[in-house]
Formats: structure tokens, C-alpha cells, sequence
């Protein structure tokens, strides 16, 4: 098993281009999240999925939208990248039980200039 | 408002002493508490988890954690730190009755000097 897997590993956008990110598990998990992780901030959840068909905001939304594709995928996509989502990005997947882990992805180092 | 509170930015600690990497948390309720660690350039990796019963938690690498309710703490200890333990721990919370969404803390550096 792959675990959590994220494309791509690092991107150059200029501001105002956009792009998606893309996240895959293979655990079966219902739930997937977004974070992003800035220097001295710890991770901040961007948007989660709870299961196959529903996406709920984060602690900070603004600036993305996702799309949970199916079961396994989770998207995150930036319509219009500024400088202030210079960020590394991991996705999770965990169960659907509040007591169960979450396994990360690798990230994704996106810089904007 | 629920927080995670990890108050060293880095620990130094020389290779076989014992190391400690603190954690305080403000939530409603019980939490769930974890500690994740995560190497250069590679993602989290979960450690070690405190749901409920013993507050001692023993977890992955030789590491263990201690909840203390009435302090609000979950500290990471490991009782002989290796070179090898060098990484950045963050401490989270998942808040009991929320959905499955953690609260991480900022970071704490661990750097082990052989």
C-alpha cells in the first residue's frame, strides 16, 4: 500500500495562475483533509471531506476550493494563487471514527511569486 | 478558544540523555490528544495517541507521552535520545465531540548532539 499520496512534489506558479493539487489514498478511509504548514504556525486545516460526496471549510478556506472525486481522491485547487499561499500542503486521510489516526501525505511545496 | 500550546521553539538535548518536548492544550471537554513528528521534507508521521485510560502512552521509536488532566499537558519523553530523533514533533488535539478535525501546535525542533 502507498498510503497517502501527493502530486505534485513542488510547484512555481506565478500570482494569478492557477493550479490543483492531487491526493489519493489507498487505506479506504472515509475522510481526507487539506492542511497547510507555515513556519512557526504548526498546520492549519483548509478544507476536510467527511465522506465520498461532502467537503466542509477549514480554519482557512479562503483562496481554494476542493473536489472529493471519489472515494480515494481529494483535490484542492487555487483559482487565482497570491504570494500568501506560499505554503507546504499535506493531505490526510483518516477513518470515520473521531478516534482514529490520520496518515499524511509526503506534501507539496508550492511557491508563488 | 480551543488552542495547542507548545512553548519551545527547539529542545537540545545530547544523545543518551533522557528528552522531553512539552505540550499544553485548551479544550472543552476530553481530548484527544497526539503526537505527530516529521523528518526534512517528508510528511507526518503519527507517534503515539492518548484517548483514555492509562495516562502513561507508549508509542513508536521508544517514545511515550503523559497526560496530565488537571495540568492540561501531554508531554513527549523518551528516556534515551538517539542522533536519529533529530526532527521537527508537533503536539495535536482533536477536541471530543467535534468531528475528527486537530488542533496541531506550533512545532517544537529536537536537535540531539552525539
Amino acid at each position: 500500500n502507498a498510503g497517502v499520496t501527493q502530486t505534485p512534489k513542488f510547484q512555481v506558479l506565478k500570482t494569478g495562475q492557477s493550479m490543483t493539487l492531487q491526493c489519493a489514498q489507498d487505506m479506504n478511509h472515509n475522510s481526507m483533509y487539506w492542511y497547510r504548514q507555515d513556519p512557526g504556525m504548526g498546520l492549519r486545516l483548509i478544507y476536510y471531506s467527511a465522506s465520498e460526496g461532502t467537503t466542509d471549510k477549514g480554519e482557512v478556506p479562503n483562496g481554494y476550493n476542493v473536489s472529493r472525486l471519489n472515494k480515494r481522491e481529494f483535490s484542492l485547487r487555487l483559482e487565482s494563487a497570491a504570494p500568501s499561499q506560499t505554503s507546504v500542503y499535506f493531505c490526510a486521510s483518516g477513518g470515520q471514527s473521531s478516534l482514529e489516526t490520520q496518515y499524511f501525505g509526503p506534501g507539496t511545496r508550492l511557491l508563488v511569486l | 478558544a480551543q488552542s495547542v500550546a507548545q512553548p519551545e521553539d527547539q529542545v537540545n538535548v545530547a544523545e543518551g540523555n533522557p528528552l522531553t518536548v512539552k505540550c499544553t492544550y485548551s479544550v472543552s471537554g476530553n481530548p484527544y490528544l497526539f503526537w505527530y513528528v516529521q523528518y526534512p521534507n517528508r510528511g507526518l508521521q503519527f507517534l503515539l495517541k492518548y484517548i483514555t485510560g492509562d495516562n502513561l502512552v507508549k508509542g513508536s521509536y521508544g517514545f511515550e507521552a503523559e497526560f496530565n488532566k488537571s495540568q492540561t499537558s501531554f508531554h513527549l519523553k523518551k528516556p534515551s535520545a538517539l542522533v536519529s530523533d533529530s526532527a521537527l514533533y508537533f503536539c495535536a488535539v482533536r477536541p471530543s465531540g467535534g468531528y475528527n478535525k486537530l488542533i496541531f501546535g506550533a512545532g517544537t525542533r529536537l536537535a540531539v548532539h552525539p
